[in-house]
């Protein structure tokens, strides 16, 4: 069984301070890795994606990736009070399956 | 980014009536579409792959002659929610595969009487 596994949370954190957020996959063949949010009510919205070791900035955020350990992170700086979300985090093979986690619940506290 | 529309985004409907809930690509073409379903606080549940030309495959547990899917052409794709009952109450949504990146339509409130 192919999984992604987060963190359901909440994770709380101060206006301002940095949130990190981490998922980890079982499917070595995993070769995407997306962190979508979702707000209450709506629907999933595209973040990040990664595709290769490292870090990937965009802003605010920052994605991290390492194969070896099948662990992505998504760090988000000065985190807002709007940034209280549920963070999806999401696995693609080579496929068109993608496998998404149960997701994190942030609260930023203003 | 692409952009995937949903529609209605909010329907009721009585018990044992059926829906139709479309999901268009557009501006892109979509070979590929996935039908999710949401419970209140729960994570997104994989309904269906809805493949342009094919039948759709669905997931284990999901009834494939209560929820009719049709993805006639590459920018479209709809699902029917036949014979609806108050258990099918929930968040519908679509989503479209550009390259490998999975795009969502705004989502289907679907409360049935």
């Amino acid at each position: 069984q192919k999984e992604v596994e987060q963190n359901s949370g909440p994770l709380s954190v101060p206006e301002g301070a940095i949130a990190s957020l981490n998922c980890t996959y079982s499917d070595r063949g995993s070769q995407s890795f997306f962190w979508y949010r979702q707000y209450s009510g709506k629907s999933p919205e595209l973040i990040m994606f990664i595709y290769s070791n490292g870090d990937k900035e965009d802003g605010r955020f920052t994605a991290q990736l390492n194969k070896a350990s099948q662990y992505v992170s998504l760090l988000i700086r000065d985190s807002q009070p709007s940034d209280s979300a549920t963070y999806l985090c999401a696995a693609t093979t080579g496929g068109f399956k993608t496998i998404f986690g149960a997701g994190t619940r942030l609260f930023v506290k203003a | 980014g692409a952009v995937v529309s949903q529609h209605p985004s909010w329907v009721i409907c009585k018990s044992g009536t059926s829906v139709k809930i479309e999901c268009r690509s557009l501006d892109f073409q979509a070979t590929t579409m996935f039908w999710y379903r949401q419970f209140p606080k729960q994570s997104l549940m994989l309904m269906a792959t809805s493949n342009e030309g094919s039948k759709a495959t669905y997931e284990q547990g999901v009834e494939k002659d209560k929820f009719l899917i049709n993805h006639a052409s590459l920018t479209l794709s709809t699902l029917t929610v036949t014979s609806a009952h108050p258990e099918d109450s929930s968040f519908y949504i679509c989503s479209a595969t550009e390259g490998n990146i999975q795009y969502f339509g705004a989502g289907t409130r679907l409360s049935v009487l």
